[in-house]
């Protein structure tokens, strides 16, 4: 079974500033791969970047990146000059290899406000 | 391009009534996939389907049904709907095949269903 943590219920960032979201998994396969999602108050469901786990290097998107590291099952995003825009729901997400026809396992979600 | 299509947005249903949640996709995807988003635990896994025909059963099935009726379409069924089953639904699809995890899976606008 897979297993996807984000312990931070809830993050703030100023405007223009920084900010590192956590997450943490588990599983036994080998194949897999891990995304960020973000929900923003339209509840869409957009995908922020996606890590395939056989890659060393981390995955970055613009202002986005991932601080993957997979001894540690750590999946950590972060988001650089942070804009008002970045206000949301961020779900940590895993796929894995097997059977699982694309199946995702989701973390229970961060809340990030960015102050003006 | 619509992508994936959801309806009803909003339902309020009465203890033991039933109704039918309705998905679809144009992006020609195998798999299918209905989600239940509750605070604190992310997006929970109902059931989903791998490829037209096929179906399966997720992390929290009871209680619903579902049917494949073609490759565009995925409905959710609550045959007996109870205040438990009260939650944000989501359908999102992939073009994910047998033991293939990377592909990022689309969403729906979700549902909003309340049970009284």
């Amino acid at each position: 079974a897979q297993t996807v943590t984000q312990s931070q219920p809830e993050m703030s960032v100023q405007e223009a500033e920084t900010v590192t979201l956590s997450c943490t998994y588990d599983t036994s396969e080998s194949d897999y791969y891990l995304f960020w999602y973000k929900q923003p108050p339209s509840r869409q469901m957009i995908l922020v970047i996606r890590q395939e786990a056989y890659k060393q290097q981390n995955a970055t998107e613009n202002r986005f990146s991932v601080n993957f590291q997979k001894a540690a099952k750590s999946f950590s995003l972060k988001i650089s000059d942070s804009q008002l825009g970045d206000a949301a729901m961020y779900f940590c997400a895993l796929g894995a290899g097997g059977t699982s026809y694309g199946k995702l396992t989701f973390g229970q979600g961060t809340i990030l406000t960015v102050h003006p | 391009n619509a992508g994936v299509t959801q309806t009803p947005k909003f339902q309020v249903l009465k203890t033991g009534q039933s109704m039918t949640l309705q998905c679809a996709q144009d992006m020609n995807h195998n798999s299918m996939y209905w989600y239940r988003q509750d605070p604190g635990m992310g997006l929970r896994l109902i059931y989903y389907s791998a490829s037209e025909g096929t179906t399966d059963k997720g992390e929290v099935p009871n209680g619903y049904n579902v049917s494949r009726l073609n490759k565009r379409e995925f409905s959710l069924r609550l045959e007996s709907a109870a205040p438990s089953q009260t939650s944000v639904y989501f359908c999102a699809s992939s073009e994910a095949q047998g033991g293939t995890g990377h592909y990022e899976q689309y969403f729906g606008p979700g549902t909003r269903l309340t049970v009284t």
